[in-house]
C-alpha cells in the first residue's frame, strides 16, 4: 500500500527544546514538501526538495531545518529559534519537481508547553 | 507570502445546491490546481487545470482558470453533506526561483447541510 507516513501524530514539547518530525513516502516521488497549517488558515510553504541532497527554503523557513539524504525521507526539524511552532504540520510528496498533484500525509500536530 | 485568495472564506448551503469557490492569484503559473481538506486530516487532490486550459470536468466538478484575470473557480454540483470540507487552491510556479514551488491559498469552508 503506497502513501505518506508522517509520525508522531501528535507531539508536545517546551519551549527551547528541538523537535524532528518524521515523513516518510513509498511512492518512489522525486519530490517532497513542508507545509505549516494554522487554525482556520491556509498552508504555508516551509521546505521543499525536488531531488536527493537539495532543498529550497519556502515562505516561512527561519526556525526550520531540513535534510534530504534519501528519496524516501524528508524529516523536518523544528528548532528553538521558531517563535510560534504550535501548529499542524503536513507533509506531502509527487512524481517529479513540478506539474504534478501532490499527496499528502495525515499531519504531525505540534504543540508548545 | 501567499500566492492564491480565495472568496468566500465560508460558504454554507443546502443538499442539492451548488457551490462556487473563486481563486485570485498574483504571478504567472504552471497550473492550478484543487484540493479538499476534512477537519484535522491531510489534503486531498481533487483536479488539475494547466495554464493552456481554459474548463476542466471531473464527476461533479467544474473548474474554470482565466489566466488574463489570474482567477479560477471551483464548482461543485448537486452538492451533498459529505462535500462538507475545506478547499484550497494551489497554484504551480512557471518557472525561475519559483519553479517547483506550489503556493495554497486560505481556502473557503464549506457547510452543506442536509
Amino acid at each position: 500500500d503506497g502513501g505518506i507516513t508522517q509520525s508522531p501524530k501528535y507531539l508536545f514539547r517546551k519551549e527551547g527544546q528541538n523537535v524532528t518530525l518524521s515523513c516518510e513516502q513509498n511512492l518512489n516521488h522525486d519530490a517532497m514538501y513542508w507545509y505549516r497549517q494554522d487554525p482556520g488558515q491556509g498552508l504555508r510553504l516551509i521546505y521543499y526538495s525536488q531531488i536527493v541532497n537539495d532543498f529550497q527554503k519556502g515562505d516561512i523557513a527561519e526556525g526550520y531545518s531540513v535534510s534530504r539524504e534519501k528519496k524516501e525521507s524528508f524529516p523536518l526539524t523544528v528548532t528553538s529559534a521558531q517563535k510560534n511552532p504550535t501548529a499542524f504540520y503536513l507533509c506531502a510528496s509527487r512524481a517529479r519537481g513540478a506539474g504534478g498533484e501532490l499527496f499528502f500525509g495525515e499531519g504531525s500536530r505540534l504543540t508548545v508547553l | 507570502s501567499q500566492q492564491g485568495e480565495e472568496d468566500p472564506q465560508a460558504l454554507s448551503i443546502q443538499e442539492g445546491e451548488n457551490a462556487t469557490m473563486n481563486c485570485s492569484y498574483k504571478t504567472s503559473i504552471n497550473n492550478l490546481q484543487w484540493y479538499r481538506q476534512n477537519s484535522g486530516r491531510g489534503l486531498v487532490h481533487l483536479i488539475l487545470i494547466r495554464s493552456n486550459e481554459r474548463e476542466k470536468h471531473s464527476g461533479r466538478l467544474r473548474v474554470t482558470l482565466d489566466t488574463s484575470k489570474k482567477s479560477s473557480s471551483l464548482l461543485i454540483t448537486a452538492s451533498r453533506a459529505a462535500d462538507t470540507a475545506s478547499y484550497f487552491c494551489a497554484t504551480d510556479g512557471a518557472g525561475g526561483t519559483s519553479y517547483g514551488k506550489l503556493t495554497f491559498g486560505q481556502g473557503t469552508i464549506l457547510t452543506v447541510h442536509p
